[in-house]
């Protein structure tokens, strides 16, 4: 069964930083990753999505890579702003066709200007 | 294109109503939609599938006749919460395959329940 973590839990880092959240999975057997935004009490933004064909996806400030033969994924943040300020989710699609993202328990990142 | 709509996006009841949410596709047809559950500082857990025309597959843990799901057409899947108590209170989210893009899973904004 799949499984998905992410570290650190939480992340206090001041405005302008750079930064790297992880995320690991236990199946290798994936067809794609994305990462989402969460605020608090609000739905999902997504962020970035891999196909396990791609190595990384950029959009603006914002970089996610990702090996699949080792189950990582990183999520990079240049220069954060306050904004920035929320939980980061990594999910990771199965290879097989209609089956529910399975997600980690997010990152919370907080960004102090 | 590709949105996902939910409603009630809040609602309060009291112990032991039912209360429905509904989780449309607005501009795709979507055989297969999922529900989620997201408790606070928690991340979002799959509670079941629901695949139009047939029944739900519910995950491990979720007792499927307190979580009614319905999918009665290929824009449509409703979930009812039976008999509610306060520890169902709950981030409930639901996502939507399109039948075009199988691969692909776009997301409701979410329904926030409480139950007193």
């Amino acid at each position: 069964k799949q499984e998905v973590t992410q570290i650190p839990a939480a992340l206090s880092v001041p405005e302008g930083e750079n930064l790297v959240l992880n995320c690991s999975f236990t199946d290798s057997a994936i067809y794609n990753l994305q990462w989402f935004r969460q605020d608090p009490g609000k739905g999902l933004t997504s962020l970035l999505l891999i196909q396990s064909s791609q190595r990384e996806q950029t959009s603006g400030r914002l970089n996610a890579s990702l090996d699949k033969s080792s189950g990582r994924s990183t999520l990079y943040i240049a220069a954060s702003q306050p904004g920035d300020s929320a939980t980061y989710l990594c999910a990771v699609g199965s290879s097989q066709a209609g089956t529910a993202l399975i997600f980690g328990k997010g990152t919370t990142l907080s960004v102090s200007s | 294109g590709a949105v996902v709509s939910q409603h009630p996006s809040r609602v309060i009841c009291k112990s032991g109503t039912s209360v429905k949410i509904e989780c449309r596709s607005l501009d795709f047809q979507a055989t297969t939609m999922f529900w989620y559950r997201q408790f606070p500082k928690q991340s979002l857990m799959l509670m079941a599938t629901s695949n139009e025309g047939s029944k739900a597959t519910y995950e491990q843990g979720v007792e499927k006749d307190k979580f009614l799901i319905n999918h009665a057409s290929l824009t449509l899947s409703t979930l009812t919460v039976t008999s509610a108590h306060p520890e169902d209170s709950s981030f409930y989210i639901c996502s939507a395959t399109p039948d075009r893009a199988i691969y692909e899973q776009y997301f409701g904004p979410g329904t926030r329940l409480t139950v007193t």
